[in-house]
């Protein structure tokens, strides 16, 4: 089956400065990699994802990259805000998901 | 309007009781799936059932059993429950066929067994 790496476990940055989260890959079938931000006490919501047919792609300050031939794939969040406070996770399959393990990323204002 | 929820929010009960957890999806998905994070936040997948087909995480307990009334309803049973199974409990949901894959979560459901 498919495993999922995530680093770092934790990640603390200061307001403005950039944020990224790396996750590595077992299964080459796997074709799908979505991030999910999730608040404490709330549901993992998506904030981007990416497919196998793509290498980057961006929505206003959030990028993820994928390479394929290294079976890593990378979030990166420019620009952070205190709200960007959460726990992070990928994930990669197709209809079925296997998630990392989590990054908690805070902010320092 | 909610596109994914579940009831109870919060499940309180004692070790060896029955209890069940309800999902539903409006969202008109093929898909749906039960997930268990761990007081370490590590998600994962217990069951994933798709056009009646039910694919069982194999480190999953035989005393968890999704049943799926109609394809908006998947809930979960548990049997016998033990101090271990203290956890929240996500219901998801997701378009297969024709894709786009994306897994809508609902609220969670916080299980404490004492």
């Amino acid at each position: 089956g498919e495993n999922v790496e995530q680093h770092p476990s934790t990640l603390s940055v200061q307001e403005g400065d950039s944020a990224v989260i790396k996750c590595t890959y077992s299964d080459s079938a796997s074709n799908y990699f979505p991030w999910y931000k999730q608040e404490l006490g709330k549901r993992p919501q998506l904030i981007i994802d990416i497919r196998s047919n793509v290498g980057e792609k961006k929505d206003q300050r959030i990028a993820v990259t994928l390479n394929k031939t290294a079976k890593h794939f990378s979030l990166h969040i420019t620009e952070t805000q205190p709200e960007d406070s959460a726990v992070y996770f990928c994930a990669a399959g197709g209809w079925q998901l296997t998630f990392g393990s989590g990054t908690q990323l805070t902010v320092l204002p | 309007d909610t596109a994914v929820s579940q009831t109870p929010k919060y499940l309180v009960t004692q070790m060896g009781n029955d209890k069940s957890i309800k999902c539903e999806q409006n969202l008109g998905h093929d898909t749906m799936y039960w997930y268990k994070q761990d007081s370490k936040k590590f998600l994962k997948i217990m069951f994933s059932y798709n056009n009646k087909e039910l694919i069982i995480n194999e480190t999953v307990p035989n005393r968890f059993s999704p049943k799926s009334p109609d394809k908006a309803h998947l809930n979960l049973h548990i049997n016998s429950l033990e101090l271990g199974d203290s956890a929240v409990y996500f219901c998801a949901s997701s378009q297969v066929a024709g894709g786009p894959y994306e897994q809508f979560f609902g609220p969670g459901t916080r299980l404490t067994v004492l």
